[in-house]
């Protein structure tokens, strides 16, 4: 069974960092692209970025870029969102998915991880 | 960026009913559009893929079509467990983005 668990969130204040972990289980974790979406209280959901399966290539919403970096480790089947110089607008739940590049779609999801940035 | 434009964004219906939903892309796409169901403090779930192709366990009331710029989303036959938010996403190109997503209510 595919499962992927996020970790990491929280309140952080306004210019601080923080960093996002999802562990995936129940697939071959170097075989797919993954990515980050993001849904802000009672919005929409966002994409965020997504990362080749060895790391080669990284693609971020222009929002993020600079501020935020995805990375994996796939020795230990995770990923990973480095969240710096956080803005009240990245308040929101992330979500950990798996790209399915071969049908176009993003067909597995974690249960997601609250970050809040608040004074 | 290409921009999706679902609608309605709310709509209201009664078991039984056909429901059609609607997504538009700023340019081009060909067929890399997927549509996922979202319930209140759930994930997503991923229900049609490749415009068209439904999803493995998803029940035969779900189905999509179009290619280019407008798709849709069917159900066939409204149940209760199908009331929740609709989400169509675009994977032709970066950034991938989303529909603003239409809600469907019980009337």
């Amino acid at each position: 069974e595919v499962q992927l668990v996020e970790s990491g969130g929280g309140l952080v204040q306004p210019g601080g960092s923080l960093r996002l972990s999802c562990a995936a289980s129940g697939f071959t974790f170097s075989s797919y692209w993954m990515s980050w979406v993001r849904q802000a209280p009672g919005k929409g959901l966002e994409w965020v970025a997504n990362i080749k399966q060895d790391g080669s290539e990284k693609y971020y919403v222009d929002s993020v870029k600079g501020r935020f970096t995805i990375s994996r480790d796939n020795a230990k089947n995770s990923l990973y969102l480095q969240m710096n110089s956080l803005r009240a607008e990245d308040t929101a739940v992330y979500y950990c998915a798996r790209e399915w590049v071969g049908a176009a779609a993003t067909d597995y999801w974690g249960q997601g991880t609250l970050v809040t940035v608040s004074s | 960026d290409i921009q999706l434009t679902q609608s309605p964004s709310f709509l209201s219906a009664s078991v039984g009913d056909r429901v059609t939903i609607t997504c538009r892309a700023s340019q081009g796409i060909s067929s890399y559009l997927a549509w996922y169901q979202q319930k209140p403090g759930k994930a997503p779930k991923l229900l049609i893929y490749a415009a068209s192709t439904l999803q493995s366990g998803v029940p035969s009331r779900f189905s999509g079509s179009g290619s280019g710029t407008e798709f849709t989303l069917t159900i066939s036959s409204l149940q209760p467990e199908d009331f929740a938010t609709y989400y169509c996403q675009q994977l032709n190109s970066y950034p991938f983005t989303f529909g603003g997503g239409t809600k469907v209510e019980i009337k």
